[in-house]
């Protein structure tokens, strides 16, 4: 069947440093990947959106020199959360599209947490 | 404003129990779609549900695309049904804007 792989599950880091996660597509093609962050007490919002061989698009108050995001091929991607805060506390979401309009897959997401 | 208002924010009911989730939408969507986020955090997908009425065992969605708003309904809640429910809706970009979701808490 189809799923998505997010590693690691659950990661402290300290403050002002980075934390990379990953995003596997197992059993079918990811022709977009979308990046969400659920922030303590909130609901999830879109970081970016990544379509293989397009531009990344981020959203408002995302920046790719804060996530930058790699979307090598089809089945992976990996987002990066630079000089972490307080503030990039959360839950992240990768959501793989098989075709771009339609409901993505979820993984189960990577939990950072920030000393 | 906010795009997607769900009601009510938290709901207690006694195991048997029916429970009606409701989602409103202030602008026009392509598509809507129904999450249970466990207590732990993982999302999975209840319904996909662009328009009409679906049905998974206990659970119904019914989304009414023209009126902006969808409902799920649990009839005979059981105490693994607790968790929380969010509503998204998708644009044709495949953006998914959330709703703050309906904390459901079921009592033996």
């Amino acid at each position: 069947g189809a799923l998505v792989y997010q590693y690691p599950r659950r990661t402290i880091c300290k403050s002002g440093t980075s934390m990379r996660m990953e995003c596997q597509a197992v059993g079918f093609q990811a022709t977009s990947v979308a990046w969400y962050r659920q922030s303590p007490q909130k609901t999830f919002e879109l970081i970016a959106l990544s379509t293989v061989n397009s531009a990344i698009k981020y959203e408002q108050n995302f920046t790719q020199e804060k996530f930058p995001i790699s979307h090598p091929n089809l089945s992976f991607s990996s987002m990066t959360v630079l000089n972490a805060y307080l503030e990039d506390r959360g839950l992240y979401l990768c959501g793989a599209y098989r075709v771009s309009n339609q409901a993505p897959l979820f993984g189960e997401g990577t939990r950072l947490s920030v000393l | 404003g906010q795009q997607v208002q769900q009601s009510p924010t938290s709901l207690v009911l006694q195991e048997g129990e029916n429970a009606e989730l409701q989602c409103n939408f202030s602008t026009s969507l392509n598509s809507m779609q129904w999450f249970y986020q466990r207590p732990g955090g993982s999302l999975i997908s209840v319904f996909y549900n662009p328009s009409g009425t679906k049905q998974s065992g206990r659970l119904t969605s019914t989304t009414v695309i023209k009126e902006r708003r969808s409902s799920l309904h649990i009839s005979s809640s059981q105490i693994t049904d607790s968790g929380t429910y969010l509503c998204a809706m998708g644009t044709n970009t495949g953006k998914l804007t959330f709703g703050d979701g309906t904390v459901l808490t079921v009592k033996p």
